[in-house]
C-alpha cells in the first residue's frame, strides 16, 4: 500500500518559521507536491520535488531526500494568512494521479 | 499556471436524483483528469482517472455505475452522481494534467449536499 505522513496540527506566531514534515512510503517515486488549501476551496499548487534538495520560491522552501522517503516544507515570515491545511502529494507513476497525506492544518496567530 | 473551472460550484439535490459536475481545462488540453473526493476534515481521495476517449479506471471502492465519468474532449470531463443519497454529499475536486507537465492542477471544486 501507499503511506504518507504528515502531522495533523501545528501553531506557529507570525513573523516566525515553521516546518512542516511529510514521510512517505510508496510503490513509485516520481515526484513530490506540496499544496496549501484553505477552508472550502480546492488545493493550490505550492511546490514541486523529484530530485533530492532545497527548492525555493519566495517565503516557501521545499526539500527532498529520496533515500529518506522524506520531504519538509519550510514557510519564513510567517502571515496570518498563511493559516490553511498543506497537504503533502507523491506521484507514484508520470502521468498518473497524485496520492494525499491527510494534511497539516496551520495555524499562525499574532 | 493553467486554469481549470468547475461548474456548478454549489448544488443541493433531493435524494434519488442526478447531479452532473463538468471539469474544464480552459487554456490547455488535459490528456487526462483525475477526479477526487473530500470529506470534512479528510484529505483528497482519487475516485477516478479520467483519459480523453477511453474509459475512466476507477479506485477501489468506487462504483462506476453510481460515478459516471465521461471525458468527451481534451477540455471536458464530467462526473455524474446517479441517484444521489446523503451519504454522497462531499466536495468533489478536479484535476487535469496534459502529460508531462509536472503538475496537475486542481479546479476549485463542487460542493454537493443531499438532502
Amino acid at each position: 500500500g501507499q503511506n504518507i505522513d504528515q502531522p495533523t496540527e501545528m501553531t506557529a506566531t507570525e513573523g516566525a518559521i515553521v516546518q512542516i514534515n511529510c514521510t512517505y512510503q510508496t510503490s513509485g517515486f516520481n515526484g513530490l507536491f506540496w499544496y496549501q488549501q484553505h477552508a472550502g476551496e480546492a488545493p493550490t499548487f505550492l511546490s514541486y520535488n523529484v530530485l533530492d534538495g532545497l527548492e525555493e520560491k519566495g517565503r516557501f522552501s521545499s526539500f527532498l531526500s529520496r533515500s529518506k522517503g522524506y520531504s519538509y516544507l519550510l514557510l519564513k515570515e510567517l502571515q496570518m494568512k498563511d493559516s490553511a491545511s498543506y497537504l503533502c502529494a507523491v506521484r507514484v507513476q508520470a502521468g498518473t494521479a497524485l496520492i494525499f497525506g491527510k494534511g497539516t492544518t496551520l495555524s499562525v496567530s499574532s | 499556471g493553467a486554469v481549470v473551472s468547475q461548474h456548478p460550484s454549489w448544488v443541493i439535490c433531493k435524494s434519488g436524483t442526478s447531479v452532473k459536475i463538468e471539469c474544464r481545462s480552459l487554456d490547455f488540453q488535459a490528456t487526462t483528469m483525475f477526479w477526487y473526493r473530500q470529506f470534512p476534515k479528510q484529505s483528497l481521495m482519487l475516485m477516478a482517472t479520467s483519459n480523453e476517449g477511453s474509459k475512466a479506471t476507477y479506485e477501489q471502492g468506487v462504483e462506476k455505475d453510481k460515478f459516471l465519468i465521461n471525458h468527451a474532449s481534451l477540455t471536458l470531463s464530467t462526473l455524474t452522481v446517479t441517484s444521489a443519497h446523503p451519504e454522497d454529499s462531499s466536495f468533489y475536486i478536479c484535476s487535469a494534467s496534459a502529460g508531462g507537465v509536472e503538475t496537475q492542477y486542481f479546479g476549485p471544486g463542487t460542493r454537493l449536499l443531499v438532502l
